[in-house]
């Protein structure tokens, strides 16, 4: 089973900062990682899909990065709905199984 | 518009069995490249997934969860259902369904809706 290990666990950032979050698999997955923010007391939402394509109505703020094992999701300029917490997913060609990420909380400084 | 929702009992006793339905609309699960999925998340903790069937009625499990889970869907109905057994305090949790489909590979990778969500609490 393919594990994916984000870092940092939280990270702590001002209004108009960037955002680097990282999504590591411990094999690859080509490209086949979602990016998703979740709220409280939301289902997620889908942000970036195979890598690094953004899902419609996305701001562009947002982009996906990566390919193998190690991916990335950068906020260029964090606006202050963006405090949330980021899930990456993958689902390789084999086994054709689903996993998440333990998840990185952004928190406002 | 795709829309999902799930639905099912709020409380269900250790060892009980759950039964979850996901009720969809907006698009056909016997449509090639379609698929749906039970997500899980303990409050606090981060999403976990459980199941998912396809268009083609292929069927994957959680390698941990496997033998407490089935998953079946009524196409003519729009529902996908989730079975799990031997419920315990610890799968207490929000339960999501989704639609994953697929984005620039044939492959269905990502989940692009999904429902709301509804609390199951196990406890006697």
């Amino acid at each position: 089973e393919i594990v994916l290990t984000q870092s940092p666990a939280t990270l702590s950032l001002s209004p108009g900062e960037r955002a680097t979050l990282s999504c590591r698999a411990s094999q690859s997955v080509s490209s086949y990682l979602a990016w998703y923010q979740q709220k409280p007391g939301q289902a997620p939402r889908l942000l970036i899909y195979d890598a690094s394509n953004r899902a419609t109505g996305i701001p562009a703020r947002f982009s996906g990065s990566g390919s193998g094992t190690d991916f990335t999701l950068t906020i260029s300029s964090l606006e202050p709905e963006d405090f949330a917490v980021y899930y990456c997913q993958q689902r390789s060609n084999w086994p054709r199984l689903i996993t998440f990420g333990q998840g990185t909380r952004l928190e406002i400084k | 518009q795709v829309t999902l929702r799930e639905s099912g009992p709020a409380l269900v006793k250790p060892t009980q069995t759950l039964t979850l339905t996901c009720t969809f609309s907006g698009f056909s699960l016997s449509t090639s490249g379609m698929c749906v999925s039970w997500i899980r998340q303990p409050p606090g903790k981060a999403l976990e997934w459980l199941a998912l069937i396809d268009w083609d009625d292929d069927k994957y499990y959680s390698t941990s969860l496997k033998t407490r889970l089935t998953i079946s869907k009524d196409t003519s109905k729009n529902q996908v259902v989730l079975t799990m057994t031997n419920m315990d305090p610890v799968d207490t949790a929000t339960y999501y369904c989704a639609r994953m489909i697929g984005g620039t590979t044939p492959l269905p990778t990502f989940y692009d809706y999904w429902g709301q969500g509804t609390l199951v609490t196990v406890s006697s």
